[in-house]
Formats: C-alpha cells, sequence, structure tokens
C-alpha cells in the first residue's frame, strides 16, 4: 500500500533554510487524483497546513507562511519537498506529508519529522 | 487564527455518545474531513466527504454537516476513543485549505 516518508536534518540554526523531503513508495506520484501537502505541529498545539502541490508542479500555500515557503516535486524519484526559509524557534514543530483529495482530505500520512530550530 | 472553531475539550462517558462540533464560513460550502490523533501518532482521517469511513475506520464513527457546522458523533463511545480530533475542508475561497484548532476527547 502507499507509504510516505519525511526525511530531513532535525536541527535547523535561526534564519536558515528547513528543507524537508518526502518519499512516495507503493504508488505513483503522478495520480491525477491526488495533491501532496505540508503540515506541521508545534509541541502541544495543532495542526497548520503550510502547503500542497500537484504532480503537474501547481502549488498552493498558507497566506502566512507563502513568502517563506516553496514546494516542489520530483516525479522521476517520486518525492515532493518543502524549504521554508528564515526559520525561528516558532517554526520548531513536527512535519508531516500527506496525500489529500482536492476536497482536502488527508487520508495518507507519513509518521512525521520533528525539526528543531536552535543554534 | 484559524477559519474553523472547535471546542478545546469534551467529555463523554465509556458508552455513551458525543458530538464533536466544527464551525466556519467555508462549511457552508464544503464537507468537512474529521481526523483522530493519538499522543505521539500522526493523524488518522476517520471521515471525509457526507459521512465516509475511510476501510478500517468503526461504524460508531459518523458525520453529519448543518448551515456552518460539522459534527462528529461517536456512538457507544470507546477507551480507545480517547484523543484529539481534527477537522478540516477547504477554506472559503475554496483554493486553500484550513484545520481546526482541535478538540481533546476525554472517556471518562
Amino acid at each position: 500500500q502507499l507509504q510516505l516518508q519525511e526525511s530531513g536534518p532535525g536541527l535547523v540554526k535561526p534564519s536558515e533554510t528547513l528543507s524537508l523531503t518526502c518519499t512516495v513508495s507503493g504508488g505513483s506520484i503522478s495520480s491525477s487524483s491526488y495533491y501532496w501537502g505540508w503540515i506541521r505541529q508545534p509541541p502541544g498545539k495543532g495542526l497548520e497546513w503550510i502547503g500542497s502541490i500537484y504532480y503537474s508542479g501547481s502549488t498552493y500555500y498558507n497566506p502566512s507562511l507563502k513568502s517563506r515557503v516553496t514546494i516542489s516535486v520530483d516525479t522521476s524519484k517520486n518525492q515532493f519537498s518543502l524549504k521554508l526559509s528564515s526559520v525561528t524557534a516558532a517554526d520548531t514543530a513536527v512535519y508531516y506529508c500527506a496525500r489529500h483529495l482536492v476536497a482536502a482530505s488527508f487520508d495518507i500520512w507519513g509518521q512525521g519529522t520533528m525539526v528543531t530550530v536552535s543554534s | 487564527s484559524s477559519e474553523l472553531t472547535q471546542d478545546p475539550a469534551v467529555s463523554v462517558a465509556l458508552g455513551q455518545t458525543v458530538r464533536i462540533t466544527c464551525q466556519g464560513d467555508s462549511l457552508r460550502s464544503y464537507y468537512a474531513s474529521w481526523y483522530q490523533q493519538k499522543p505521539g501518532q500522526a493523524p488518522v482521517l476517520v471521515i471525509y466527504g457526507k459521512n465516509n469511513r475511510p476501510s478500517g475506520i468503526p461504524d460508531r464513527f459518523s458525520g453529519s454537516s448543518s448551515g456552518n457546522t460539522a459534527s462528529l458523533t461517536i456512538t457507544g463511545a470507546q477507551a480507545e476513543d480517547e484523543a484529539d480530533y481534527y477537522c478540516n475542508s477547504r477554506d472559503s475561497s475554496g483554493n486553500l485549505v484550513v484545520f481546526g484548532g482541535g478538540t481533546k476527547l476525554t472517556v471518562l
């Protein structure tokens, strides 16, 4: 069955760029039915949608993060990636990648990866 | 701030029925999806669309909607249903995704 796995550094310095990759296995990222998204959850807090991408490369970002976020897709590697620039301690969170339908139902999630912003 | 509003905490006696609500203007146009999250785990989709359950989700979970309010109902709550529950949908513009702030469900 389809699985998603996040990877990337667990520690990022303030003002630097957070970079994560989500690898999709057991299915194709090029399916026309789905979008691929990033969601984060600060410790003890709720879920926050960061943005999503379609396999064609169309992107949709949370307005509150849009100026710092870039999401890209590499269909040849069956991966999509997140870059968040100029990070601060407020960006410390568990970052999840997930698949969703156009209706925003996230049906398959990665296990999540904790990213801490600290010097 | 979230465009979807949930009560922070709800409790239910074991075996009883509980309703968790989610309010927002976008819910007049779009269905909500509901997620269950247990400590240290990724969220799990439990309800989507009008009232659809993914494979493996018990039928004691159901969804409904009226006006700007979506509801998740657990009929006969079990101890294992104690978790945080989040709603989400598209935003009012239809272009973006929003999540509610979450509801912590305690089963007494």
